[in-house]
């Protein structure tokens, strides 16, 4: 059974820019969830998609927004980058199914110049 | 609002050694769930285990035990006979949404070294 798969692994991007992150769950799976991680706020919650919709959102600005496919897929878009956004992006998938659990992704660097 | 603080930074050990990796949390709900997750230099965040709130009996899986008590707010993680393998970046979670998975707030972590 295929993981969590995050493309790209690695990204440099400048100031203003946009960036597009792509998630694919694990089959069967249809949440997934974003998360950002950096040194200084550590691990926090952007949002998460389910069956196409956003069920929950983190307090992030509206620069970061997202998107769900009917295959599940999803992708993170930030617009506008900022030096700030420059972290670890990591994707979980999950069932969405009582007692069960989220799988990671290994997460997309972004590094913002 | 929640909140999940792991005082311990860094912990290093000999090997061998046992340790134990402190998980205090702070939520109004009467039903929520509690992880472990472990991060390994690779990035990917592992699953260690999930634990709901009405569920206080504690649960040993090999050289990993953990200790729930809902009168302290604490879900903490002891690793018997470390071994240099379980070095890592070690994260507490709490949600209290649904199914328990899908919003995860996390700790700090705790970064800990096994020393050979």
């Amino acid at each position: 059974k295929a993981g969590v798969t995050q493309t790209p692994r690695y990204l440099i991007k400048t100031r203003g820019q946009q960036v597009t992150l792509s998630c694919s769950p694990i089959s069967g799976h249809r949440s997934v969830s974003w998360y950002q991680q950096t040194p200084g706020q550590g691990l926090q919650f952007l949002f998460e998609y389910f069956s196409e919709t956003q069920r929950n959102k983190g307090n992030f600005p509206g620069r970061f927004s997202g998107r769900q496919f009917s295959n599940s897929r999803s992708e993170m878009n930030v617009s506008t980058l900022e030096l700030g956004d420059s972290a670890l992006y990591l994707c979980a998938s999950s069932s969405r199914q009582a007692n069960t659990e989220a799988f990671f992704g290994q997460g997309t660097r972004l590094t913002v110049v | 609002a929640q909140k999940v603080t792991q005082a311990q930074t860094e912990i290093s050990v000999v090997e061998k050694e046992d340790v134990t990796l402190d998980c205090v949390y702070e939520t109004r709900d009467t039903t929520y769930y509690l992880f472990w997750y472990k991060q390994p230099p690779s990035g990917e965040l592992v699953f260690l285990i999930r634990r709901n709130s009405f569920d206080e009996q504690n649960e040993i899986s090999g050289r990993y035990s953990w200790n729930f008590q809902k009168s302290t707010s604490s879900f903490n993680f002891t690793i018997t006979a470390s071994q240099v393998v379980d070095s890592a970046v070690y994260f507490c979670a709490l949600s209290d949404v649904f199914f328990g998975n899908e919003k995860l707030t996390f700790g700090t972590g705790t970064r800990l070294t096994i020393i050979p």
